[in-house]
């Protein structure tokens, strides 16, 4: 059964900090690691990674991937109140029919 | 382009009521999940769907049904409601091809099971 773990539950941080979010996984037929940002509702997508060391970002966000120790960090940089929310980390199986999700990082930026 | 829309978004049931959850998507998408997300677990796939009258269990499908008879629209059945169904659904869609993963989310249905 695929399996994500994320890391820490929860943080607090005030704005101008640097957050690093931990996901690790196993699956049995890797395909993606996707990040997702819930914040008062639906989740929203951030990233999808396929390949290792191969660093995506968007803005203050980024995120890699290690295919080979099983595990993804995403780092936001100058951390905004907006920020404030749950991140979602999620795999996808080879077959790509579903996402197995982790139980999220709730991240609280402090003015 | 409304995307992806659940109704009801509340809904209090008493133990042993039924009730289904309407989701409607509008962007043409294959995929259609429905997930619980309850404090600390993140989203746990109870059903999906990869077309049109065709459905699949996921990760924790006891005590709910679904049906897709129509492509746009994916139900998600409570026969006999229990208080461990008392949770934030959301449904979501995605188009295959590519990858799946880009999930499009719903705004969530919170139930209580009284």
């Amino acid at each position: 059964e695929d399996k994500v773990v994320q890391s820490p539950l929860s943080l607090v941080v005030h704005e101008g900090d640097t957050v690093t979010l931990n996901c690790s996984y196993e699956v049995t037929n890797f395909r993606s690691l996707l990040w997702y940002k819930q914040e008062k509702k639906a989740p929203t997508f951030l990233f999808m990674l396929t390949s290792s060391g191969i660093e995506k970002k968007s803005g203050r966000l980024s995120s890699i991937l290690d295919k080979k120790e099983l595990f993804s960090i995403l780092n936001i940089t100058a951390t905004q109140t907006g920020d404030s929310a749950i991140y979602l980390c999620a795999v996808e199986e080879a077959a790509g029919n579903k996402l197995t999700f982790g139980g999220g990082t709730r991240v609280l930026v402090k003015p | 382009n409304a995307g992806v829309t659940q109704t009801p978004k509340f809904r209090v049931l008493k133990t042993g009521q039924s009730m289904t959850l309407l989701c409607a998507q509008d962007m043409n998408h294959e995929y259609m999940y429905w997930y619980r997300q309850d404090p600390g677990m993140g989203l746990r796939l109870i059903h999906y769907s990869v077309g049109e009258g065709t459905t699949a269990k996921g990760e924790v499908p006891d005590g709910y049904n679904v049906s897709r008879l129509k492509k746009q629209n994916f139900l998600l059945g409570l026969e006999s409601a229990a208080p461990s169904q008392t949770s934030v659904y959301f449904c979501a869609s995605s188009y295959p091809g590519l990858s799946t993963g880009e999930l499009f989310f719903g705004e969530g249905s919170r139930l209580t099971v009284l």
